[in-house]
């Protein structure tokens, strides 16, 4: 089935040590959105992609960085990770439909 | 920029009852309109959407929801609810053709007892 993967599932870093967050999608969308929620929040942008193009959110810390190698794959880095940062992290991607989103099932991150 | 409230943050239900989940927000132009469900522990499902034509939607597993222009609302609607309904529900804006941004409420969490 065609689909949008994260991976890990789960992911524990410490303290201003660098992470990757990875998703993949086999949809061949052009669009590629990086969400984060918080507890009992709604899902926040971070940035997205289309095809190559970056669009970075005003409110998105320098701390956030994205890079899209090719169509499938994007990631995303948190350069110092600090314990603010402990969330679920998103991926979705959308197609012709520009509106319409597929979501991956999410990387918990935890900062130790 | 656009914004949307959802004001029930957590509502329980007794399974077979009638379910109303409201959703306005805040746009003075054209929108796009969605909602999405999130299961225990899975990943966000479109449930529907709105883009234009009849103001009343259906959804997959018997929901459906109305767009209310003159009330900015958008609320989702079941007439019998199950125990396998229990989730988060996310409703969720776009704004103007070709702008990719979705919007999220802050989501409300539905517990149905059995």
């Amino acid at each position: 089935d065609a689909m949008v993967i994260q991976n890990p599932r789960y992911q524990v870093t410490q303290f201003g040590k660098p992470v990757t967050l990875s998703c993949s999608q086999t949809l061949n969308h052009n669009v590629m959105y990086w969400y984060q929620q918080k507890s009992s929040q709604a899902p926040k942008l971070l940035f997205h992609y289309y095809d190559k193009d970056f669009n970075n959110e005003a409110d998105t810390p320098d701390n956030f960085q994205s890079r899209r190698p090719n169509t499938s794959f994007c990631f995303l880095d948190i350069r110092s990770p600090g314990l603010g940062d402990a969330a679920m992290y998103l991926c979705a991607t959308s197609g012709d439909s520009l509106w319409e989103q597929y979501f991956g099932p999410g990387t918990r991150l935890t900062v130790t | 920029a656009q914004s949307v409230s959802q004001h029930n943050h957590h509502v329980i239900l007794s399974e077979a009852a009638s379910l109303e989940l409201g959703c306005n927000y805040s746009y003075g132009g054209t929108v796009n309109l969605f909602w999405y469900v999130q299961y225990p522990g899975q990943h966000l499902q479109l449930l529907l959407k709105y883009f234009s034509g009849d103001p009343l939607v259906k959804g997959i597993k018997g929901f459906e929801a109305e767009f209310i222009k003159s009330k900015f609302s958008f609320n989702l609607r079941k007439p019998s609810v199950q125990w396998s309904d229990t989730a988060e529900y996310f409703c969720a804006v776009t704004v103007n053709f070709g702008n990719e941004k979705l919007t999220f409420g802050t989501g409300t969490r539905l517990t149905i007892i059995p």
